[in-house]
């Protein structure tokens, strides 16, 4: 089955600065690769997701790349704020069938002041 | 539109115990999944129903059973909770249609076996 490792576990950054989160998986046949935060005592919420058939996406602060080839997807954050200190989770997920989401093991994100 | 919820969202049981985790979704979303969240493990999918009346296991099925009966609400149930279910499980629903992957989860049910 799919499997996803995520880096860092923990990050720490100043307020202003960038945040880069890195994942890989290992199931050629993945095509969707979103993102989720979640915040302390909720659940994950969608923040950015991918597709297969794009190299890049961009919403406003936040954009995710993907290269197929190396098989790694990775979150990027600029000019970060203090409200965005939760844990992020990349996942992967296949077309067909159910659809099912393999999460990486999550990076929380402290955002320093 | 409250989305996806659950109840109960905090519980305590002594290991043997049995207990229901309910999850209901407002959306009329096909697919559903009761996953669970452990530190340092991002959350591993339990069992999941892409429709009414179907279920299927996921990576880490043993020791639970699930129901759909309703399109709107999927079970999660442990006949015999031990220690080692001591987690947060969470609940997702999707459209399972067309293009449309996004899940959308509920705010979880932490559960503690003694």
């Amino acid at each position: 089955g799919e499997n996803v490792e995520q880096h860092p576990s923990t990050l720490s950054v100043q307020e202003g600065d960038s945040a880069v989160i890195k994942c890989t998986y290992s199931d050629s046949a993945s095509n969707y690769f979103p993102w989720y935060k979640q915040e302390l005592g909720k659940g994950p919420q969608l923040i950015i997701d991918i597709r297969s058939n794009v190299g890049e996406k961009k919403d406003q602060r936040i954009a995710v790349t993907l290269n197929k080839t190396a098989k790694h997807f990775s979150l990027h954050i600029t000019e970060t704020q203090p409200e965005d200190s939760a844990v992020y989770f990349c996942a992967a997920s296949i077309k067909v069938g159910r659809r099912a989401l393999t999460f990486g093991s999550g990076t929380r994100l402290q955002v320093q002041p | 539109n409250a989305g996806v919820t659950q109840t109960p969202k905090f519980r305590v049981l002594k290991t043997g115990q049995s207990m229901t985790l309910l999850c209901a979704q407002d959306m009329n979303h096909e697919y559903m999944y009761w996953y669970r969240q452990d530190p340092g493990m991002g959350l591993r999918l339990i069992h999941y129903s892409v429709g009414e009346g179907t279920t299927a296991k996921g990576e880490v099925p043993d020791g639970y059973n699930v129901s759909r009966l309703k399109k709107q609400n999927f079970l999660l149930g442990l006949e015999s909770a031990a220690p080692s279910q001591t987690s947060v499980y969470f609940c997702a629903s999707s459209t399972g249609g067309g293009f449309s992957y996004e899940q959308y989860f509920g705010p979880g049910t932490r559960l503690t076996v003694t």
